[in-house]
């Protein structure tokens, strides 16, 4: 079955824009979570919703959002950017919400912010 | 907050010598999951360990749980280059989300 799609896979914005990432799951997961990875902070993790609702969120500004769609594919955005939102955004679906079951990511969105 | 180290951060050896990688906390974590990462491509799942002091073998790969599920480790026996890559270990906190280590970078060199 097909995996994580996550597009786009690369961007390039200015400080001060805004972006939007977005990710469709494994078909039948429902739980949606994004992470946000950097050489310097690894994976850090931004929030998770299932069934359209946000269930949990990490510590990051609130310039960062997300919502989930009725067919759980999920968006994230990241407004007024700053340099420091440069990093490898990922996306992972999974089955259940928790206990903590098998994470499947996407290959991410890379983004520069320049 | 609760933290995972991963140590060593970066480990280069040659082909066919053994390693351990080490995931270590002052938390407490209900679960704990090894992931391997490859450039270009998102974190896949190596094997998930729940009770303290369990041992899971995955062909050449051991995996163990600290008694106390406060650290965990990574054996590889006879490592080979297809083993290059991004180690993470991530620990389930029981808040509904997960905590990553920063990783460790393995590089087997032909």
């Amino acid at each position: 079955k097909a995996g994580v799609t996550q597009t786009p896979r690369y961007l390039i914005k200015t400080r001060g824009q805004q972006v939007t990432l977005s990710c469709s799951p494994i078909s039948g997961h429902r739980s949606v979570s994004w992470y946000q990875q950097t050489p310097g902070q690894g994976l850090q993790f931004l929030f998770e919703y299932f069934s359209e609702t946000q269930r949990n969120k990490g510590n990051f500004p609130g310039r960062f959002s997300g919502r989930q769609f009725s067919n759980s594919r999920s968006e994230m955005n990241v407004s007024t950017l700053e340099l420091g939102d440069s990093a490898l955004y990922l996306c992972a679906s999974s089955l259940s919400r928790w206990p903590t079951g098998e994470l499947f990511f996407g290959e991410g969105s890379r983004l520069t912010v320049l | 907050t609760q933290l995972l180290e991963q140590s060593p951060q970066f480990l280069s050896i040659q082909e066919g010598e053994n390693l351990t990688v080490y995931c270590n906390s002052s938390s407490v974590f209900s679960s704990l999951q090894w992931y391997r990462q490859e450039p270009g491509e998102g974190p896949v799942l190596l094997v998930t360990v729940v009770t303290g002091g369990e041992v899971k073998k995955l062909k050449r790969l051991t995996f163990q749980f600290g008694d106390a599920r406060k650290d965990s480790s990574l054996h590889i026996t006879a490592a080979q280059p297809g083993d290059t890559g991004l180690y993470l270990c991530a620990g389930d906190s029981g808040a509904q989300k997960l905590v990553f280590g920063q990783g460790t970078r393995l590089t087997i060199n032909p």
